[in-house]
């Protein structure tokens, strides 16, 4: 039981270059979550997914899209990417929201120069 | 809207003294609340929850939390601090009412543990 992974873990990207980060959780959740964290700013929701096929928009949606075609993966994409990019990515998951406790994965660390 | 204050964004304790973190939120219904506990280059995970049950909530590694709805808190304390607490940790608020909320962080506060 590998709880929520994320990959890559590390990535360095040039301004206007795009990539995806994947989540996957072997939980069987509904709920999953993209947040990204920069110093001092806590954790700010990117993007969540109640279930396979939906998505929707958090705090701080623009610049960012996801996919969720399975049950078990999300999919956050940067199209063009920016340097206010530049912060770690938390995916995490959960059986509900409000009131369910949300399991994270490890975190992706990602540069935008 | 409902958010979180955490006051304090770096609190120092030596091994052995009080840890007292502490949370204020803002919410306009009754609230579902949380700590959640990060340790170095890792994610977060759940120290303990409040969802209206009892208000003196116990998680794991021996801190809880007191929910008082007067004074609007939900700080987060352990009687003994060890140096493997040294993390840092976040508040959070469910943004609605029920299960339909997401959650709101606060900006965290950093525990260091000197010997």
């Amino acid at each position: 039981n590998a709880g929520v992974t994320q990959t890559p873990k590390f990535r360095v990207l040039k301004t206007g270059q795009s990539m995806t980060l994947l989540c996957a959780q072997d939980m069987n959740h509904e709920y999953m979550y993209w947040y990204r964290q920069d110093p001092g700013m806590g954790l700010r929701l990117i993007h969540y997914s109640v279930g396979e096929g939906t998505t929707a928009k958090g705090e701080v949606p623009d610049g960012y899209n996801v996919s969720r075609l399975k049950k078990q993966n999300f999919l956050l994409g940067l199209e063009s990417a920016a340097p206010s990019q530049t912060s770690v990515y938390f995916c995490a998951s959960s059986y509900f929201r409000g009131t369910d406790t949300q399991y994270f994965g490890p975190g992706t660390r990602l540069t935008v120069l | 809207a409902q958010s979180v204050t955490q006051l304090g964004s770096h609190v120092s304790v030596s091994e052995g003294a009080l840890v007292l973190l502490r949370c204020n939120y803002s919410s306009s219904v009754p609230p579902y609340l949380f700590w959640y506990v990060q340790y170095p280059n890792q994610g977060l995970q759940l120290l303990l929850k409040y969802t209206s049950a009892a208000t003196l909530v116990k998680g794991i590694n021996g801190f809880e939390a007191e929910f008082k709805k007067s004074e609007t808190s939900f700080h987060l304390t352990k009687p003994s601090a060890h140096m493997s607490d040294a993390a840092e940790y976040f508040c959070a608020v469910s943004d609605n009412v029920g299960s339909q909320g997401n959650l709101i962080f606060g900006k965290g506060t950093k525990l260091s543990v000197k010997p």
